[in-house]
């Protein structure tokens, strides 16, 4: 597609629930990355994809926080067992490879009550 | 000390001042340096790489200084449609990886 796309954009969830984000990269970008923003904070890496590559997971907060992706297309965000301070705006954003500034979906907004 | 550090602001201007923000990076081998623009309760948009050489886009200027690591964006007759939140943004390692660090950002409140 012509950008990144997020799926929901809204979330609420009740605590202890699982909840799963979608993204869709811009066609042909081989690399996708999750960040969260919390409100009035900056943004906190969560994972990386890169092609055919191991995922860096590095910014995953807890085993509760999982990603996938299939090839070069599609990724899912899953939280297990969300709690509170999962709240925040769930950003995905692409890029063509190794360099260069990165396009970001317009986020997930999950509530958890 | 953090990756990427901004002053917060608010930084509050009148329209057509210029103002400038700086950005310290902590890391020596950084590799590449971005600017991003966001706007309240929206995503992060690039608005521009920024060059050893030093670089230009209409009214906004970025430079880069690697001696001391820092980066700097000047905006130039200020507009209110200027008003957001500036990210700094830098690759620490490059090579093989694209894992950007985001400063927290400077807020501008460009006033009538």
């Amino acid at each position: 597609g012509a950008g990144v796309s997020q799926s929901p954009s809204n979330k609420v969830t009740e605590k202890g629930k699982d909840v799963e984000l979608r993204c869709d990269p811009i066609s042909g970008h081989t690399a996708l990355y999750w960040y969260r923003q919390r409100l009035g904070q900056g943004l906190e890496f969560l994972i990386y994809f890169q092609g055919n590559s191991a995922p860096d997971k590095s910014g995953l907060p807890s085993d509760r926080f999982s990603a996938e992706r299939t090839g070069e297309s599609v990724s899912t965000l899953t939280i297990q067992r969300t709690q509170q301070e999962d709240s925040a705006v769930y950003l995905c954003a692409s890029s063509l490879g190794f360099t260069g500034g990165y396009t970001f979906g317009s986020g997930t907004r999950l509530t958890v009550v | 000390r953090k990756e990427v550090e901004q002053d917060p602001g608010p930084f509050n201007v009148p329209e057509g001042a210029t103002v400038a923000f700086n950005c310290t990076y902590s890391n020596s081998a950084s590799q590449s340096f971005f600017w991003y623009r966001q706007d309240c309760r929206k995503e992060p948009k690039l608005l521009m790489s920024v060059y050893s050489s030093g670089n230009e886009d209409g009214r906004f200027t970025a430079q880069l200084n690697r001696a001391s690591q820092y980066i700097s964006l000047l905006i130039r007759d200020s507009k209110l449609s200027d008003s957001a939140t500036y990210l700094c943004v830098v690759n620490p390692r490059g090579g093989a990886t694209n894992k950007l660090i985001f400063g927290t950002g400077t807020l501008l409140a460009v006033q009538p």
